[in-house]
């Protein structure tokens, strides 16, 4: 079947340190792969995405590229700030499928 | 605009009731869901939509009922509700793309703000 893991948060930084969420995905085909991510009180809404292997998807400031050989999808940004503070979800969806599967989320929480 | 839009945004009600949330997309999507987030942030589909028809129903009590009108409109009718129902249940819309041999194809999905249920 088809899952995502992720790291367990949260994850706390201080304002301008470096961001690494792991991401994990197990398969059928070629799924497409996305970051999504919740800021408090609201719905989740897509930060990024990548379509196939070696794509690298990006988004105000955030990066993430597709490895199939590891079957990876790390979420990175290279100076978070304090309104990044969010809860982040990776997620997936087989090729020719309706149903994504989406990890457990990891709340992110930095500091000034 | 709004594109996914949902009511209430809360919903605080006795065990037994009966209840519903709707849901409205204006993105012209063809396809929706129903999705529940516990409070740990775990997020698990409920129920999918395709022009209308229920195209996925994971396992969710008999009490969870959705309605879809048009393609537009996915509702979530909870009968007997009870304490553990309690969650935010959100709304999304993606838009398929037919590819060869019929099959569609879903990506983005576009959330609603959520309808937090509380129940007492």
């Amino acid at each position: 079947g088809n899952s995502v893991t992720q790291m367990e948060g949260p994850v706390t930084l201080s304002e301008e340190a470096f961001l690494t969420i792991n991401c994990t995905y197990t398969a059928t085909g070629y799924p497409s792969l996305f970051w999504y991510v919740q800021y408090p009180g609201e719905g989740l809404q897509l930060l990024l995405k990548a379509t196939k292997a070696d794509d690298k998807g990006s988004n105000k400031g955030f990066e993430a590229t597709y490895r199939k050989e590891t079957t990876s999808f790390h979420l990175e940004k290279g100076s978070v700030q304090v309104s990044d503070s969010a809860v982040y979800f990776c997620a997936l969806v087989p090729g020719g499928s309706y149903i994504p599967t989406f990890g457990r989320g990891t709340s992110l929480i930095v500091h000034p | 605009d709004t594109a996914v839009s949902q009511t209430p945004k809360y919903l605080v009600t006795q065990m037994g009731n009966d209840k519903s949330i709707k849901c409205e997309q204006n993105l012209g999507h063809d396809t929706m869901y129903w999705y529940k987030q516990d409070s740990k942030k775990f997020l698990k589909i409920m129920f999918s939509y395709n022009n209308k028809e229920l195209i996925i129903n994971e396992t969710v009590p008999n009490r969870f009922s959705p309605k879809s009108p048009d393609k537009a409109h996915l509702n979530l009718h909870i009968n007997s509700l009870e304490l553990g129902d309690s969650a935010v249940y959100f709304c999304a819309s993606s838009q398929g793309e037919l590819l060869a041999g019929g099959l569609q194809y879903q990506e983005t999905q576009y959330f609603g703000p959520g309808t937090r249920l509380l129940v007492l």
